[in-house]
């Protein structure tokens, strides 16, 4: 089955600093790329998420990016606030095929210093 | 519009015993998941239905059964609670294309002493 890591497991910035969280997925059929953030005591919230068909996709201060052929992708989130303090998890799947269920990585603690 | 309602949304439980979580999504899913989260492990699936009357094995399905009771409801059964299976439970559903697009229950934390 798909095997989704997740690098690093922490990381702290300074408030206004750039954040990037890696990704790299083994199932190179998967073609459906999202990312969920997570605070404390809440649940999972898609954030952004990327198809295979697009190598970069931007939503005001968050971009993630897709590299197929070396099967991984990444979150950038820049000008980093203390509301971005949360649990990230990148995850991966083949949606329209039988395969449907989402395979999700370790999850990174963004921790964003005042 | 509710989304995604779990309950409970705490429980302890003795080793051995049973219990069922319940899970119901009010969007027109077809699609619904349960995963497990515990520390530094991300999210785990347990159980899928992919559609109505459907359910599949996923990555930790060992010590659960399941039942998609109809369109709206997919619950999930300890019959024998262990410790090991201390976790937080979360329900999800998508939409009629697949996994696009989670929504996400509140969750269930679970304790087995």
């Amino acid at each position: 089955g798909e095997n989704v890591e997740q690098h690093p497991s922490t990381l702290s910035v300074q408030e206004g600093d750039s954040a990037v969280i890696k990704c790299t997925y083994s199932d190179s059929a998967s073609n459906y790329f999202p990312w969920y953030k997570q605070e404390l005591g809440k649940r999972p919230q898609l954030i952004i998420d990327i198809r295979s068909n697009v190598g970069e996709k931007k939503d005001q201060r968050i971009a993630v990016t897709l590299n197929k052929t070396a099967k991984h992708f990444s979150l950038h989130i820049t000008e980093t606030q203390p509301e971005d303090s949360a649990v990230y998890f990148c995850a991966a799947s083949i949606p329209d095929t039988g395969r449907r269920a989402l395979t999700f990585g370790s999850g990174t603690r963004l921790q964003v210093q005042p | 519009n509710a989304g995604v309602t779990q309950t409970p949304k705490f429980q302890v439980l003795k080793t051995g015993q049973s219990m069922t979580l319940q899970c119901a999504q009010d969007m027109n899913h077809n699609s619904m998941y349960w995963y497990r989260q515990d520390p530094g492990m991300g999210l785990r699936l347990i159980y899928y239905s992919a559609s109505e009357g459907t359910t599949d094995k996923g990555e930790v399905p060992n010590g659960y059964n399941v039942s998609r009771l109809n369109k709206r409801e997919f619950s999930l059964r300890l019959e024998s609670a262990a410790p090991s299976q201390t976790s937080v439970y979360f329900c999800a559903s998508s939409e009629n294309r697949g996994a696009y697009g989670y929504t996400f229950g509140s969750g269930t934390r679970l304790t087995v002493v």
